[in-house]
C-alpha cells in the first residue's frame, strides 16, 4: 500500500506564475489535509477536504489560493500569481473516515521556491 | 494566537541520554495529542499519541507524559541514539475535528 504521494517534490516558479501541487491520498483514505511549513516554523493548517467537498478552509489565504479534491484523481492545491512569501514546504496528509485525526499520514511534501 | 507552545527550540543530548521536549496548550477542548518526527527532506511521521484519559503512554524508548490540570504534555526519549536526530513536533486536536494544531518544533541532535 503506497503512502501519500505528492508531486512534484520540488517546484520552482517565477513571481506571477501559477503553482499546482498534487496529492494522492493513501488507498481507502477519503480525507485530505493540506499544511504549509515555513522555515523554522511548525506546520500550519490550510484546508481540509473530502471527496468533492471543502470541509474547512479557514487556514487558507482568501486570495490566490484554492484547493480541490475531485471524485476522481488527486487533490490539487493551486496558488495563482505566486509571490516570494509563498516559498515553503507544502504537505498533504490523508486519513480514512473512521479514524479521522488519529491516523493522519503525511506525504513527503512539495518544496516550492518562488524566484 | 499560538495554541500549542513547544520548547526548547533545539536540544543537544549525548548518546544514551534522555531527551525531553515539552508542550503546553491553551484550548481545553483538545483531547488528542500526537508527536511527529521529521527528518530533513521528509514529511512528518506519527511517533506516538495520547488522549487525556491516561497520564502516560510508553512505546519502546518513547514516552508521553500528560498533565491535564497544567495543560502540558511532554515527550521523553530514553537512551537517545544518533538516529533519533530529527525535528520533533507536538500537536493537538479535538474529537470531531480532524485538523491538527502544531507546535513550532524542536530540533534534536544526539551526539555520538
Amino acid at each position: 500500500n503506497a503512502g501519500v504521494m505528492q508531486n512534484p517534490r520540488h517546484l520552482v516558479r517565477r513571481r506571477g506564475q501559477e503553482a499546482r501541487l498534487r496529492c494522492s491520498p493513501m488507498k481507502g483514505h477519503s480525507h485530505v489535509y493540506w499544511y504549509r511549513q515555513l522555515p523554522e516554523e511548525g506546520l500550519k493548517f490550510m484546508v481540509y477536504l473530502q471527496k468533492e467537498n471543502i470541509i474547512d478552509e479557514s487556514g487558507m489565504p482568501k486570495e490566490r489560493f484554492s484547493a480541490e479534491f475531485p471524485k476522481e484523481g488527486p487533490s490539487i492545491l493551486r496558488i495563482q500569481q505566486v509571490v516570494r512569501g509563498d516559498s515553503a514546504a507544502y504537505f498533504c496528509a490523508s486519513s480514512p473516515p473512521e479514524l479521522m485525526n488519529t491516523e493522519a499520514f503525511f506525504g513527503q511534501g512539495t518544496r516550492l521556491t518562488v524566484v | 494566537q499560538q495554541q500549542v507552545k513547544q520548547s526548547p527550540q533545539s536540544l543537544i543530548v549525548q548518546k544514551g541520554g534522555i531527551s525531553i521536549i515539552n508542550c503546553a496548550y491553551e484550548n481545553t477542548a483538545f483531547d488528542y495529542f500526537p508527536w511527529y518526527q521529521q527528518f530533513p527532506g521528509k514529511g512528518p511521521a506519527l511517533l506516538i499519541a495520547i488522549r487525556p484519559d491516561v497520564s502516560e503512554k510508553k512505546e519502546g524508548r518513547f514516552t508521553i507524559s500528560f498533565n491535564k490540570s497544567a495543560k502540558q504534555f511532554s515527550l521523553h526519549i530514553m537512551d537517545s541514539q544518533p538516529g533519533d536526530s530529527a525535528t520533533y513536533f507536538c500537536a493537538a486536536s479535538y474529537s470531531g475535528y480532524s485538523t491538527l494544531t502544531f507546535g513550532k518544533g524542536t530540533m534534536l541532535l544526539v551526539s555520538p
